[in-house]
């Protein structure tokens, strides 16, 4: 299967981490990305990981990986009302080979 | 290079028409993919290229859709007798393929497709 799950709403206050889950069903998926989408706007990519990885940071934001549970999620430290969007987890397979495969994404509301 | 364009970024038409979409990719990308976005959905993959060989479509594709990448360089899209269930935003993406490239795609912002 293809199926990439999301949760489709968090809502944080301003300051605290955010944590965007996500889990998909393919085992072969090689690697996992994030990318966020502001209203109207095409998609920004924020951070991807190889499946050979449990975790990667990259400034305020750490990927977490479980590939036995088929789980990866998005933490982002001192969230701030810019981080408002909406965020998508793909996957792609077979070392890279084939278009990603998006969940419907989760939007993050942050309150001041 | 400033990334993926894509032109036009707004397109009213009225059902039956015919309209085409361009993105042009990063410069040096090889690969450039076509996804589209409902409301409320993840992008959907239609079909890609690499230069200009066409090695996939969706079956989202349907036959009144056409796309063309004829030098390897930007590509078209295009809708023939459009109907209101086309209404979308078309996303056009691009990476790098080939021994040590990144595996990255990059996308442009987007056009908006309203079939009235």
């Amino acid at each position: 299967g293809e199926d990439v799950e999301q949760s489709l709403f968090l809502s944080v206050r301003e300051g605290d981490s955010s944590v965007i889950n996500c889990t998909y069903t393919d085992s072969s998926s090689t690697y996992l990305y994030w990318y966020k989408q502001e209203p109207g706007a095409g998609l920004q990519l924020l951070t991807y990981i190889f499946s050979n990885m449990d975790m990667k940071q990259d400034q305020r934001l750490t990927v977490l990986l479980n590939k036995k549970d088929k789980h990866l999620s998005l933490r982002i430290a001192d969230t701030q009302t810019g981080d408002s969007a909406i965020y998508f987890c793909a996957e792609t397979r077979n070392s890279g080979n084939t278009p990603l495969v998006f969940g419907k994404g989760t939007r993050l509301s942050v309150i001041a | 290079d400033t990334g993926v364009s894509q032109d036009p970024r707004h397109k009213i038409t009225k059902r039956g028409q015919n309209v085409t979409f361009r993105c042009d990719p990063i410069s040096e990308h090889n690969r450039l993919y076509w996804y589209r976005q409902t409301l409320g959905q993840g992008p959907e993959f239609l079909t890609y290229f690499q230069n200009e060989a066409q090695l996939e479509k969706s079956r989202l594709l349907s036959d009144r859709f056409s796309a063309e990448r004829p030098k390897g360089s930007f590509s078209t899209l295009e809708i023939q007798r459009t109907e209101q269930g086309d209404s979308a935003m078309y996303l056009c993406a691009s990476d790098l393929r080939g021994r040590g490239a990144g595996e990255t795609q990059y996308f442009g912002p987007g056009t908006r497709l309203l079939v009235l």
